[in-house]
Order: structure tokens, then C-alpha cells, then sequence
């Protein structure tokens, strides 16, 4: 089993939905993040977690430590919001090796 | 634009032949971070700067490859006698120090023919 686990793994939605993108992990954290990643292939960080609730724009991230869950909120999705999102976390080593998720492809369409 | 950057963006080269991707990361941040990602994969980690110090590497970083960082500012990786193997995204990032958010550039995509 992955210490990192995300669903979906594709999402396709019509635009101006709500979506929603999960991440479960295994393993203690220092903080997760939530990245961004267009075809192209740059990876944007979107947020760093490591208790509670950020918003920036339309975008929401949740953690629950206890739980070992995040959630990535998208409000009014956009067709440019389609990307690949990426859940990873920090075991707190003195390095920056994360571990990361698989990645949830997603489409919206307008 | 003060984000991390990547120099080449992408990159064709024949097999055997050396290579060599730049990195300049924000101007503040003391940590500088190497992945490799191959496609449908998540990123590899490869290897770490603490300023101008390499603290550590993967296995995946065969003898072939090697990252300088020489003044603490901007950092190379370099691949020598390229396979097919190595063609992937290169990324870079750069933060202030341990457990602080990695920005990342936007990588170089190397294709090794």
C-alpha cells in the first residue's frame, strides 16, 4: 500500500462545479503539500499544510493530523484549472525527500 | 520574475553525448533541491544543497551524474554518456531551509535519442 494514497485519479467536471480531491497517508508528517502540475511540466506549490484550513482564491485546502486526510477544494472550477494535482507529504527529516501521491488528472470542461 | 528557473526548457541530445541543465532558485533560499520525474511517474528526489554544500543524494543518482552548487546561489546538474533511460523532467526547487514550502521551476525536459 502507498504511505500516500490520492482519489480520484481522473476527474473530468463541467465548469463552474465544486471539486474536490482527497489525500490519505500513512506515515507521521511535518506538513503536506498540495502542488500544481500543467502539461508542460512545471509543478507549481499551491499550499503547505500542517494544521486547519488556507485559502487562496478559489482554492481550499483542509487537514485533519488525526485523520491522516487532506482535502484540495476547487470553487467555481475553470477549464485553465485543468492540471494535475499532487498531494505530498513531509516526514519532518532533516532532508526534503517527500513522499508523493499519484496525482489526480483533472479536466474541466467549459 | 524573482521564481525558481530552469535553463535549458527542454533538451534533445543523442546518446552518449554529456549534459548540462542550470538551476537559479529564489535569492533567498539557502536550500536547492534536484528530482527527476519520467512520465506518469511522481518526482524522484535526486539530491540536496544546503547553501553550497551537497548533504545528500539518492541511488538513483548513478556515478554518471553529478550537481554542483558553487557559490550557494545557482546549481548544475550534469549527466555524462546519456542512455534513454535518462530522458525525464529534471526539476528543480529551492526553499529556505528544512520543512519551509519548495518553489519549483518550471523544469527541463531532457530526450535522449
Amino acid at each position: 500500500k502507498n504511505e500516500v494514497e490520492q482519489s480520484p485519479q481522473n476527474l473530468t467536471a463541467q465548469e463552474g462545479e465544486f471539486i474536490t480531491i482527497n489525500c490519505s497517508y500513512s506515515v507521521g508528517i511535518s506538513a503536506l503539500h498540495w502542488l500544481q502540475q500543467h502539461p508542460g511540466g512545471g509543478i507549481v506549490s499551491l499550499f503547505m499544510l500542517s494544521s486547519g484550513k488556507k485559502k487562496h482564491g478559489r482554492l481550499i485546502a483542509t487537514i485533519n493530523i488525526q485523520e491522516k486526510h487532506s482535502s484540495l477544494h476547487i470553487t467555481a472550477s475553470h477549464p485553465r484549472d485543468s492540471a494535475v494535482y499532487i498531494c505530498a507529504v513531509d516526514r519532518g527529516d532533516s532532508n526534503y525527500q517527500l513522499i508523493w501521491g499519484a496525482g489526480t488528472k483533472l479536466i474541466i470542461k467549459p | 520574475d524573482t521564481g525558481v528557473s530552469q535553463d535549458p526548457r527542454h533538451k534533445i541530445t543523442k546518446r552518449g553525448q554529456n549534459v548540462t541543465f542550470r538551476c537559479d532558485p529564489i535569492s533567498e533560499h539557502n536550500r536547492l533541491y534536484w528530482y527527476r520525474q519520467t512520465l506518469g511517474q511522481g518526482p524522484e528526489f535526486l539530491t540536496y544543497f544546503q547553501n553550497e554544500a551537497q548533504l545528500e543524494k539518492s541511488r538513483l543518482l548513478s556515478d554518471r551524474f553529478s550537481a554542483e552548487r558553487p557559490k550557494g546561489s545557482f546549481s548544475t546538474l550534469e549527466i555524462q554518456r546519456t542512455e534513454q533511460g535518462d530522458s525525464a523532467m529534471y526539476l528543480c526547487a529551492s526553499s529556505f531551509g528544512a520543512g519551509t514550502e519548495a518553489f519549483f521551476g518550471q523544469g527541463t525536459r531532457l530526450t535522449v535519442v
